[in-house]
Formats: C-alpha cells, structure tokens, sequence
C-alpha cells in the first residue's frame, strides 16, 4: 500500500507570495492532518480534515488555510508568506480521526 | 503553553545498551500516546502507542511505560542499535469530545554510538 505522498518536497518562495501545498493520504484513509515543524517547535498542529469537513484548527493566523477533496486528498495555502512561515510542513493521514497517524515526508519550504 | 514536554533535547548511548527516552504530560485528559521516530528528511515514523488503561506495551525491542499519576511516559529501546539514531517525539491525544488533535513534544535526538 502506498504511504502518504506530499507535492512539492521543496519550495522556495519569497515574502508576499502565496504557497499551496498538496497531500495524497494513504488508500483508504479518510482524515488528513497538517503540522508546521520548525527548528525547537516540534510539531505544530495546524489543521484536520474528515470528509472534506474542518475538524480542528491550530492556532495559526488565518493566512494558513486548507482544504480537502472528495477523494480525501488534500490541500494547505499559505498566503503572504513570511520570514517565519520557512519550516518543514508535514501532512499525516489516519483511516479515522481517533486511528494511528501515519506522515507524509513532507515539504520544505524557504521564504526568503 | 506546552502540554507535552520531552525535557531532553539530546540523549548518546552505546551500541547494545538501553536507551530511556522520556516525556511528561500536564493534561490529564489525554487519552492515547504515541511515539514517532523520525530521520532528517523524513516524515515521522509511527513506532508504537499506549492506552491510557495500560502501563506497558511492548512491541519487538521498544516498550512505552505510561504512569497516569507522574503524567510520565517513557520509551526503552533495548538493545540499541546505530540504526535507531534519529529524534523521537513523543504524542498525546486528548479524548474531550470532538477534539481529536495530537499534541506533540518537541522531540529527543538520540544518537547510538557503535
């Protein structure tokens, strides 16, 4: 079975600019989280999805947004990017809500 | 406020040897933990978990404890193997109706020295 798959791994971008990020859950798998990573953060929780519905929202500004598709994948948009929005974003899917996580490799991505 | 704390940033053991990671939690509503390993350039792993009815799971050479009471979790790898050199983080679920969120630590990097 394959894992969850994330698109693009990498990313540079500069302030201002917007950013959409792709996740592919694994088959089967109907909730998709997100998590920022950064440096001494570990992981922080941004979104998750069930159905296409919002479950849970972190607290992040509202320039951090996402979505998910009826076939379960889905999508995060950063908009006016920041110094700071530089991190490692990571994407985990579960076949429920309550189920084990399993991640994504994640994308890098560099505001400049 | 952080809710899940792994107050090591850093742990180096010798090969064969037992390597202890810990974790301490402050809300008592967490209901479910898991340990992740992961690798530079990696998503997390999913290594093993634990229910809050359980003290112990063991799978293979990694065992989690759970102490309700400390709001301790701690995750033995025994032996250790250069292999297992990686960060751990360390996740908790809270079991309030309608929130289903992991709340993760901020990770231990272990180093298995050969």
């Amino acid at each position: 079975k394959a894992g969850v798959t994330q698109t693009p791994r990498y990313l540079i971008k500069t302030r201002g600019q917007q950013v959409t990020l792709s996740c592919s859950p694994i088959s089967g798998h109907r909730s998709v989280s997100w998590y920022q990573q950064t440096p001494g953060q570990g992981l922080q929780f941004l979104f998750e999805y069930f159905s296409e519905t919002q479950r849970n929202k972190g607290n992040f500004p509202g320039r951090f947004s996402g979505r998910q598709f009826s076939n379960s994948r889905s999508e995060m948009n950063v908009s006016t990017l920041e110094l700071g929005d530089s991190a490692l974003y990571l994407c985990a899917s579960e076949r429920t809500p309550q189920e084990t996580q399993y991640f994504g490799p994640g994308t890098r991505l560099l505001v400049l | 406020d952080q809710q899940v704390k792994q107050n090591s940033p850093s742990l180096s053991v010798q090969e064969g040897r037992i390597s202890i990671l810990n974790c301490d939690y402050t809300n008592s509503m967490f209901d479910y933990f898991l340990w992740y390993k992961k690798y530079p350039a990696e998503g997390p792993t999913f290594l093993i978990s634990i229910s809050s009815i359980k003290d112990k799971n063991e799978d293979g050479r990694f065992t989690v404890f759970l102490n309700k009471s400390a709001k301790h979790l701690s995750l033995h790898i025994v032996p250790s193997q250069p292999g297992d050199s990686a960060v751990y983080f360390c996740a908790a679920r809270p079991k309030t109706s309608g929130t289903y969120k992991y709340i993760f630590g901020t990770g231990t990097r272990l180093k298995v020295l050969a």
